[in-house]
């Protein structure tokens, strides 16, 4: 079974105060890792994928990066509008729901002013 | 692009009565929508697999009958709450897949609450 798992549950930062959310997983074929964003009330925003280890993606503050075992995302210098639940998902290489994510509990994200 | 729309956003009813959700692919086709459901700071958790054109794959401990799946076209999946009571009040999130290894994309939800 597939298993995700966030740290920390909660962060607090200051606004510019750069600092990093992991992800660790156990999946048998991965096939992607997932970063989503979550405002309260509303559904996952898509953030990145990630393929393979040693692979990155960047958006803005944002940096994900990939290991084979888990996965890093990097805040730098957040700001006040980065406040928002962080979750990780992987998708396995096979299964009866071909494409169905498995998410980790999610951390939530405070960047105070 | 890859926009999902869900709707209703939210919805009261009354212990008994059935809720039906509908979840649309607005600029791509979905061969394959998936519903979860999301608890008050838990994580999403997988209900079912929605495939057009099939009858949908429940997860583990879900009730098909209760949590009744409609894929009648490749952009439109439905989700009928049967029978609502309190304990299924919940905020419901579906999401759909393009083609081959792409992301999945989600609806903004609905929240359910059954009095």
């Amino acid at each position: 079974e597939d298993q995700v798992t966030q740290s920390p549950e909660a962060l607090r930062l200051q606004e510019g105060e750069s600092s990093s959310l992991n992800c660790s997983y156990t999946v048998s074929g991965l096939r992607g890792l997932f970063w989503y964003r979550q405002d309260p009330g509303k559904g996952p925003e898509f953030l990145f994928t990630l393929y393979s280890a040693g692979e990155e993606k960047e958006k803005e503050r944002l940096k994900a990066t990939l290991t084979k075992k888990e996965s890093f995302l990097h805040i730098t210098a957040p700001k006040p509008e980065d406040s928002a639940t962080y979750l990780c998902a992987v998708r396995n290489a096979g299964g009866t729901s071909y494409g169905k994510l498995t998410f980790g509990q999610g951390t939530i994200l405070t960047v105070h002013p | 692009g890859a926009v999902v729309s869900q709707h209703p956003s939210w919805v009261i009813c009354k212990s008994g009565t059935s809720v039906k959700i509908e979840c649309r692919s607005l600029d791509f086709q979905a061969t394959t929508m998936f519903w979860y459901r999301q608890f008050p700071k838990q994580s999403l958790m997988l209900m079912a697999t929605s495939n057009e054109g099939s009858k949908a794959t429940y997860e583990q401990g879900v009730e098909k009958d209760k949590f009744l799946i409609n894929h009648a076209s490749l952009t439109l999946s439905t989700l009928t709450v049967t029978s609502a009571h309190p304990e299924d009040s919940s905020f419901y999130i579906c999401s759909a897949r393009g083609t081959g290894n792409s992301p999945l994309h989600f609806g903004n939800g609905t929240r359910l609450t059954v009095t």
